[in-house]
Order: C-alpha cells, then structure tokens, then sequence
C-alpha cells in the first residue's frame, strides 16, 4: 500500500527563519511520483513541485528547494528566509501514475509571525 | 488562460438530499479528477475522469457518482448525504489521464455542509 507522513502537524517560526517541512513515502512501486502542494486560507490547492522517483536530483526555486532522497523514502521541502505569505497549509503527495489518484499526507500547518 | 472553477462556493444540505457539485476544467485539459478534503486532513481520491469515462475510483460508495462531458467540464453527485459528507470537495484538471498526464491543478473547492 502506498502511504505519505507528515509528522509535522504544526509550526511556527519567526519571518526571515528557515524551515523544512518533511515528508516520508511508502511504496512498493519502482516509478512514481511525488508532489508538494500550498494551501492558503483560500482552500485552493497550489502546486509546487513533481518529481519522479528516477530523478533524484535536488530542486532550487528561488526561496524553496526540495531534498529527494531515495535511501530514507524522504522528500523534504525547505523554505528559506520565510515571509508572511508562505503562511499555509503544506501537502506532500505520491501517485503511481504520471496523471492519476494522489495520496496525500495529513499536512503541516505553517505559520509565519512577523 | 482560464483556471480550474468550481461552483457554487458554499452549499448547505440536509441529510438524506442529493447534491450536484461542477468543475469547469482548466484550458487545454481533458482529466477531471475529484477529492473530498474532510477538516484538518488531507484530500482523499474520489474518481477521475478522462475523456468522459471513469478512469479510476478511490474508496467511496457508489452513491458517489459523476459525469464529464464533451467539453471536458465535469460534476459530481452525491445522493443520500451523510453528516459525514460535509468536507471541501476538490476539482483538478489535468492533461492525459492516469497513465501519462501531467499535473493536477486545483480549482477553488465547494464547502459543502449536512445537517
């Protein structure tokens, strides 16, 4: 069975900390997918990012960088120098499928306090 | 290019009532899948739906039950709410169905409440 955890449920830093959100997959598939998705007060899910269990090359998007790790089923999310704005809700999600169901984690609730 | 839209926003029923929740899919899309986010979890699969057939099926009863159409918009019907039916419902619109398609975007999501 394929599982994700979250064991994060909440957390709080101060603007300008770094923080990492983590993320530990199960799965007996050798390809699959993992995905990070932002949920804002708003409710709508944001997409963040989708790798591939073959590329395990870790990934910069200006504040945000994801550390994939094959050896502990890991992939984190760190964002740095955070900002008021990355307060949200924090999905970490895997798929057997390049398009198909998405098992979510619980989510990790951060927020950022000026 | 247009998002993925939902309507309505919010929806209050009473338990034994039948619901009909849309999904307008983003441009260029042809998967609609749908998720049912119940308070402070995480989404749970309900179906997907590709080029007008079910293309997988999470663990819910079949008194879950949806349509897309030609034009690749798509609903879900819920018949009999439950209590427990009351969650965030979550549209996502993607390109290619289960086996190849890309990504899944999400639309804003309908509330909907049982009484």
């Amino acid at each position: 069975a394929q599982k994700v955890t979250q064991a994060q449920t909440e957390i709080s830093v101060v603007e300008k900390e770094d923080v990492t959100l983590d993320c530990v997959y199960e799965t007996r598939d050798t390809t699959y997918y993992l995905f990070w998705y932002k949920q804002p007060p708003s409710g709508e899910l944001v997409f963040l990012i989708r790798r591939n269990s073959f590329d395990e090359q870790n990934e910069i998007s200006g504040r945000y960088s994801w550390n994939f790790q094959k050896s502990t089923s890991s992939f984190n999310f760190t964002i740095t120098a955070s900002q008021v704005v990355d307060s949200a809700v924090y999905f970490c999600a895997l798929s057997r499928n390049q398009g198909g169901k998405l098992i979510f984690g619980q989510g990790t609730e951060l927020s950022v306090k000026p | 290019e247009t998002g993925v839209t939902q309507s309505p926003t919010h929806l209050i029923k009473t338990r034994g009532q039948q619901v009909t929740l849309r999904c307008s899919s983003q441009s260029g899309h042809n998967t609609v899948s749908w998720y049912q986010q119940a308070l402070g979890q995480g989404p749970q699969f309900i179906f997907q739906y590709y080029r007008e057939e079910e293309n997988g099926r999470g663990n819910f009863p079949p008194r879950f039950s949806g349509l897309q159409f030609p034009n690749y918009s798509s609903e879900l019907n819920v018949n009999a709410l439950e209590l427990d039916d009351s969650a965030l419902y979550l549209c996502a619109s993607s390109w290619g169905g289960r086996e190849v398609g890309d990504t899944q975007y999400f639309g804003p999501g309908t509330r909907l409440t049982v009484l």
